[in-house]
């Protein structure tokens, strides 16, 4: 079974540009959470899709959005990037929200905004 | 504000030593999440605990959940151990987590 893809793995944009990235489930799973990486915040949690409905949202400003299409393939996107955008961006999915079920995290898409 | 405290920030041992990475973790966070991370970016996950203990060959990781404290050990500790340990708290349900700043873990040869 193919595990969970992001597109493009690595990603160079100039500040004021917007940016979309994917991700792709690992098959039958229908739930997806992004998490940005960076050296000075860590690991942050963006936002959670199930069955095409964002669930919950992290702290972050309206620029972060996302969706969930009925394949369960997500994507997100930064608009008006900011030098501060430049992070790790990681998606995850789970089968659903079984006591037990891991997440299974892809390898991230690497955005740095000049 | 669910929060997460991880401990130590680094760790260094020799190749065969016992490993202890020790999480605190406020009100609010119901299951504790082990997730590893290698050079690169790659995480995986490793436990996910709401009480109690769980193994998976060499690793292990014990909850107690009135201490609001979780651990994970790695017995015969090897090179290929070398990553970062995060813990991250959530709730079943969701998987809006709450992470650790990670341990960097060194295993020398």
């Amino acid at each position: 079974k193919a595990g969970v893809t992001q597109t493009p793995r690595y990603l160079i944009k100039t500040r004021g540009q917007q940016v979309t990235l994917s991700c792709s489930p690992i098959s039958g799973h229908r739930s997806v959470s992004w998490y940005q990486q960076t050296p000075g915040q860590g690991l942050q949690f963006l936002f959670e899709y199930f069955s095409e409905t964002q669930r919950n949202k992290g702290n972050f400003p309206g620029r972060f959005s996302g969706r969930q299409f009925s394949n369960s393939r997500s994507e997100m996107n930064v608009s008006t990037l900011e030098l501060g955008d430049s992070a790790l961006y990681l998606c995850a999915s789970r089968s659903g929200f079984l006591s037990g079920s891991p997440l299974h995290f892809g390898n991230g898409t690497r955005l740095t905004v000049t | 504000k669910n929060e997460v405290e991880q401990s130590p920030q680094n760790l260094t041992a020799q190749e065969g030593e016992f490993i202890t990475i020790n999480c605190s973790y406020s009100v609010g966070i119901s299951a504790l999440h082990w997730l590893q991370q290698h050079p690169g970016g790659g995480i995986v996950s490793l436990f996910m605990l709401s009480s109690g203990k769980k193994k998976h060959g060499r690793l292990i990781a014990t909850i107690n959940i009135q201490e609001k404290h979780s651990s994970l050990h790695i017995t015969a500790s090897h090179p290929r151990d070398s990553a970062v340990y995060i813990c991250a708290g959530g709730n079943f349900g969701n998987e809006k987590l709450t992470f650790g700043t990670g341990t960097r873990l060194t295993i020398i040869p």
